[in-house]
Order: structure tokens, then sequence, then C-alpha cells
């Protein structure tokens, strides 16, 4: 069974850069995408983007200039990386695969991490 | 990108009850929607995919069902542990989104 663990400074300065890993665990990084997924305390979710096992991107264009998600297989981990930073983007991040039917081609976020809350803050 | 709008915002039931939330999309979606639990400092639980594909090992207490723009998250039988925040995701084009969230509380 699939589990993914986020790790990373919970203080970042602002005008500096949030720097997030997650740890798959159970399976294999390789033939699925890799989500990051943030959540400002007491609103709603938002998606920051994704990376697929073979390397390519897609990020929201709300935060695009900033992200950069990146992947490295032989740690089965990916991570998140969000610069010039400010007091907004204080918020819980969560790692998730994304998985899709073959059938239909819907897709989904399961399983995600437990979560890690950063905070902005000088 | 597409917004998406859950109603209402809160819900009070009590254990036993059936309660239904609303998801409405600004454009149609086909069945490209998910809907997600989060309990308190937890994170989201995928319950429903596909607007209305129950996971394994979710209650069959929960169902949903919609296509287009409306779509709706409805459980019977309301259990102590179902008391939670629920939120719908469209999956149909990026930047993905999600509704703000129900919560649902007990009356």
């Amino acid at each position: 069974q699939v589990q993914l663990q986020e790790s990373g400074p919970g203080l970042v300065k602002p005008s500096e850069t949030l720097s997030l890993t997650c740890t798959v665990s159970g399976g294999s990084i390789s033939g699925s995408y890799w989500t990051w997924i943030r959540q400002p305390p007491g609103k709603g979710l938002e998606w920051i983007g994704y990376i697929s096992s073979s390397g390519s991107t897609n990020y929201s264009p709300s935060l695009k200039s900033r992200v950069t998600i990146s992947l490295d297989t032989s740690k089965n981990q990916f991570s998140l990386k969000l610069n010039s930073v400010t007091a907004a983007d204080t918020a819980v991040y969560y790692c998730a695969r994304r998985e899709r039917s073959t059938r239909d081609w819907t897709n989904w976020f399961d399983p995600w991490g437990q979560g890690t809350l950063v905070t902005v803050s000088s | 990108d597409i917004q998406m709008t859950q109603s209402p915002s809160s819900l009070s039931a009590s254990v036993g009850d059936r309660v239904s939330i609303t998801c409405r999309a600004s454009q149609s979606i086909s069945t490209y929607l998910n809907w997600y639990q989060q309990k308190s400092g937890k994170a989201p639980k995928l319950l429903i995919s596909a607007a209305s594909n129950l996971q394994n090992g979710v209650p069959s207490r929960f169902s949903g069902s919609g296509s287009g723009t409306d779509f709706t998250l409805s459980i019977t039988n309301l259990q102590p542990e179902d008391f939670a925040t629920y939120s719908c995701q469209q999956s149909y084009n990026t930047p993905y989104t999600f509704g703000q969230g129900t919560k649902l509380e007990i009356k």
C-alpha cells in the first residue's frame, strides 16, 4: 500500500524559498503522477501542480512563476520549491498521487500524505 | 479556471439522518468530479471518483450522482464518524479546482 510523507521546514521567512519533499513508500514513484496541494488555515484546498514519473510538469497558473516540482527516482521522492513567499503562502502542504482510469481517463488524488504546516513569518 | 461551488457551506444533522451536498461547476465537466472527506487536522480522504464510483472500503451509505455541471453527494443513515468537511474537486482540466467545502456538524 503506497504511503506518502511530507518533510521540510515548518517556518520560512518572507521573500525566501519554501522547500518540501514527499517520500513515497510501499510502491515505486515510476508510472504515476505526483501532486502538491495546499490548504491555508480555515480555507479550501488549492492545487499547486504535478509532475509525471518521466519528469513533465503542470503548474497552476496562479503560482507558475514561483513554483518548481522535481523528482528523484533514486530516492523515491519528489519535491516542491516555492520562491518569494509571503504570508499568503502559509498553509498545510499535502503531497498526493494523481491516479487515472484507463477506461475513461477520469482522475483523482489518492493517497495523500498527512500534510505539513508551513508558516511564513519573520 | 473552472469554478466549483458547493452548497450549503455548513449543515447540521443528527445521527441516522439523510443529507445531501451539492456541487456545481462553472462549465460542463462530464463526470470528472471527485468527493473527499476531511476530518479536523487530517488529510482529505477520497470517497468517490468519477462522480459516482465509491472507493473500496467506503461505506455504501455514501453515494454520488450527477454529470455536466450539477453533482450531489448523499449520505444516508448518518453515523458519528461521518461528521467532517466534504469537498468536491473537478479533474476535467488543469488547474484542478476544489469547492470551498461543506462542514457537516452534529445537531
